[in-house]
């Protein structure tokens, strides 16, 4: 079945870049997510790429998305303490409704 | 900006009492849904709703559980008889129009439901 896998922690130093990794199964996924969720917070929106594209930047944020690899990644450029949060991944298939998320992957940024 | 808002934010409940949650989705949105949490656990999808029906549910969505929208503005997930297993947190979420994928999801604060 469908499943998004992402590993569970992300340490680094405050001005560096952080780069979080998502992998996926279902090869007909469509869109891809990134979501952040702060403590006692809901799932923020952060960016989202189709399938046809590789690279989308928005700001800080760059997506790389390798679908050969079925494999995306979330680039934060200058990481702020506020920056830390737990980031989920989620990819929808086209002809559902749902998403399917990841573990989430936990940024701690040192000062 | 428009957010997906949900009430209460924490609710206690006994085993095998209703506990109703409630949401109220960006008001031009058409596309209603419900996932869950469970602590340390993914997110889970339970159900999504268009068109005054269920579009799609998964597994979890078994006969206990029910979704309405009531008037033009609420969105509620039923519990019929809660079990300790429900105890998660439970996002509401709302999507615009335009086909099913090319708008992104809408999240809510959650409710986390605690079940004694």
């Amino acid at each position: 079945g469908e499943d998004v896998e992402q590993s569970l922690f992300l340490s680094v130093r405050e001005g560096d870049s952080s780069v979080i990794n998502c992998t996926y199964t279902d090869s007909s996924s469509t869109y891809l997510y990134w979501y952040k969720q702060e403590p006692g917070a809901g799932l923020q929106l952060l960016t989202y790429i189709f399938s046809n594209m590789d690279m989308k930047q928005d700001q800080r944020l760059t997506v790389l998305l390798n679908k050969k690899d079925k494999h995306l990644s979330l680039r934060i450029a200058d990481t702020q303490t506020g920056d830390s949060a737990i980031y989920f991944c989620a990819e929808s298939t086209s002809g559902t409704y749902k998403y399917i998320f990841g573990t989430g992957t936990r940024l701690k940024v040192l000062a | 900006e428009p957010e997906v808002t949900q009430t209460p934010s924490h609710q206690v409940t006994q085993m095998g009492q209703e506990v109703i949650l409630r949401c109220v989705p960006i008001s031009n949105h058409l596309y209603f849904y419900w996932y869950r949490q469970i602590l340390g656990q993914k997110v889970e999808f339970l159900v999504s709703f268009y068109n005054n029906e269920i579009s799609e549910k998964s597994e979890i969505f078994d006969d206990q559980f029910s979704v309405e929208r009531p008037d033009g503005s609420n969105f509620t997930l039923k519990i019929r008889s809660t079990k300790l297993e429900d105890s998660a947190m439970y996002f509401c979420a709302s999507k615009g129009q335009g086909t099913v994928n090319n708008q992104p999801q809408h999240f809510g604060d959650g409710t986390r439901l605690s079940i004694l």
